[in-house]
């Protein structure tokens, strides 16, 4: 029951750039919401990485970077490395629902 | 730090109900300053929220479950539960408790326990 759309795969070579968007709408992200970033590794529970559309949770490396526009926001993952091979989510606040709400996740392949 | 555990059974039979509680250390629940959730994540799938509780006992829960979650607090015990009604294998998932503050970010999760719905 996702209404945050993020492509299900992204994949680049070491040292690449690649984004991942999240696609919301009006109730959502287009309300002002703000949107934050999760990345889980295999087995483990979600880590925030990115808060507040733009800001890096503790301890995360500035390759990572995060953005919002309109009714979509963006996570950019310069220099990338294969320790970045894993899933990531994106979540906000959904007006309608009066509740929280995540992206569909995006797998990330370096190759 | 803050830190959360889950706790409960793992296995569940079908029409039962699924029980969790959730232990914070390194934060206390009645200080009023966040938010405590109930999160999911089916095997392979993605992320579903389930609801939240303030230290007052005042929850909110998703429409989709709503009608079956009762999430309640134990603030003697710094702890919070969940109660899923009639379970059936649609709600065989990881579930994580979480903290957050308001329309905001999830701050902090437990490592997950997993829940199988089956006879």
């Amino acid at each position: 029951q996702s209404v945050l759309t993020q492509p299900p795969s992204v994949s680049g070579a070491p040292g690449q750039r690649v984004t991942i968007s999240c696609t919301g709408s009006r109730s959502n992200i287009g309300a002002d919401f703000r949107v934050h970033w999760y990345q889980q590794l295999p087995g483990k529970a979600p880590k925030l990485l990115v808060y507040d559309n733009r800001n890096r949770a503790s301890g995360v490396p500035d390759r990572f970077s995060g953005s919002k526009s309109g009714t979509s926001a963006s996570l950019a993952i310069t220099g990338l490395q294969a320790e970045d091979e894993t899933d990531y989510y994106c979540q906000s606040y959904d007006r309608s629902l009066s509740g929280y709400v995540f992206g569909t996740g995006t797998k990330v392949t370096v190759l | 730090q803050v830190q959360l555990q889950e706790s409960g059974p793992g296995l569940v039979k079908p029409s039962q109900t699924l029980s969790l509680t959730c232990t914070v250390s390194g934060d206390s629940i009645s200080s009023g300053n966040h938010y405590w959730s109930w999160i999911r994540q089916p095997p392979g799938k993605g992320l579903e929220w389930i609801g939240y509780i303030y230290y007052s006992g005042s929850t909110y829960y998703n429409p989709s479950v709503k009608s079956r979650v009762i999430i309640s607090v134990d603030t003697s015990k710094n702890q919070f539960s969940l109660k899923l009604s009639s379970g059936t294998a649609a709600d065989t998932a990881v579930y994580y408790c979480a903290r957050g503050r308001a329309g905001e970010a999830f701050d902090s999760w437990g490592q997950g326990t997993l829940v199988t719905v089956s006879s």
